[in-house]
């Protein structure tokens, strides 16, 4: 299995509600990542868990929430987001670290957001 | 917001031809390097990776060549196809992190012509 899953595959908020999107993954990967996708843009990176712990936030402002409930989920909390965060959300996961020497990142068909 | 007129770079090829798409990085300390393809409305996909201690690979109708001196990363097709057709972004990783930063280019589209 080298799926990683997202869930929803589409969501529309408004700026008050409070959502979260899901990602899974079976392939014992100990990294996970976020990235958001503007329209024409290359993904930027959000957040990366390693082993399960919060390693690297890329100043992401803090109505984005990001939560690792074990090793093969990984959640993202939204609330009171702006229209300009309606964007494509890509989740990644990989073997993480030099000592597997693994640095391909998998990604998931990733959550299209519209914020209204 | 997005900016009016913002466009990626378009490689536009005949089918069977051989295309060759480009990218400068810009951190010397990267040593891996990867090609995703992206298509529509899809998560990027891997294709090839490279490793800084190498100048060239090969895999299934692909070609990544590596020229660290000028810092230019490039992926060839062979034979393109119309499924080929998609976004083609590089990506570079500097140094070992407990999660690994990659850090993309622009982006530049393939459009395989019948």
């Amino acid at each position: 299995d080298t799926e990683v899953t997202q869930t929803p595959k589409h969501l529309v908020m408004g700026m008050t509600n409070k959502k979260s999107l899901k990602c899974e993954q079976h392939m014992g990967h100990r990294a996970m990542y976020w990235y958001k996708q503007k329209a024409k843009k290359p993904p930027e990176l959000m957040f990366v868990y390693s082993y399960e712990k919060l390693s690297i936030n890329e100043s992401v402002p803090s109505r984005f929430s990001p939560e690792c409930p074990n090793s093969s989920l990984l959640n993202l909390h939204l609330h009171a987001l702006q229209p300009e965060d309606s964007a494509l959300y890509l989740c990644a996961s990989s073997h993480g670290g030099v000592w597997t020497g693994a640095y391909e990142q998998y990604f998931g068909p990733g959550t299209r957001l519209t914020v209204t | 917001g997005e900016s009016v007129g913002l466009h990626l770079p378009t490689l536009s090829v005949q089918e069977g031809d051989n295309s060759i798409i480009n990218c400068a990085y810009s951190n010397s300390a990267s040593d891996y390097f990867i090609w995703y393809k992206q298509e529509s409305g899809k998560g990027p996909q891997f294709i090839i990776d490279i490793r800084s201690n190498m100048d060239k690979r090969q895999g299934q109708r692909v070609t990544v060549l590596l020229n660290k001196t000028v810092k230019h990363l490039s992926l060839q097709i062979a034979a393109t196809q119309p499924g080929d057709s998609a976004v083609y972004f590089c990506a570079e990783i500097e140094g070992h992190h407990a999660g690994n930063m990659l850090t993309f280019g622009g982006g530049t589209r393939l459009m395989v012509k019948p």
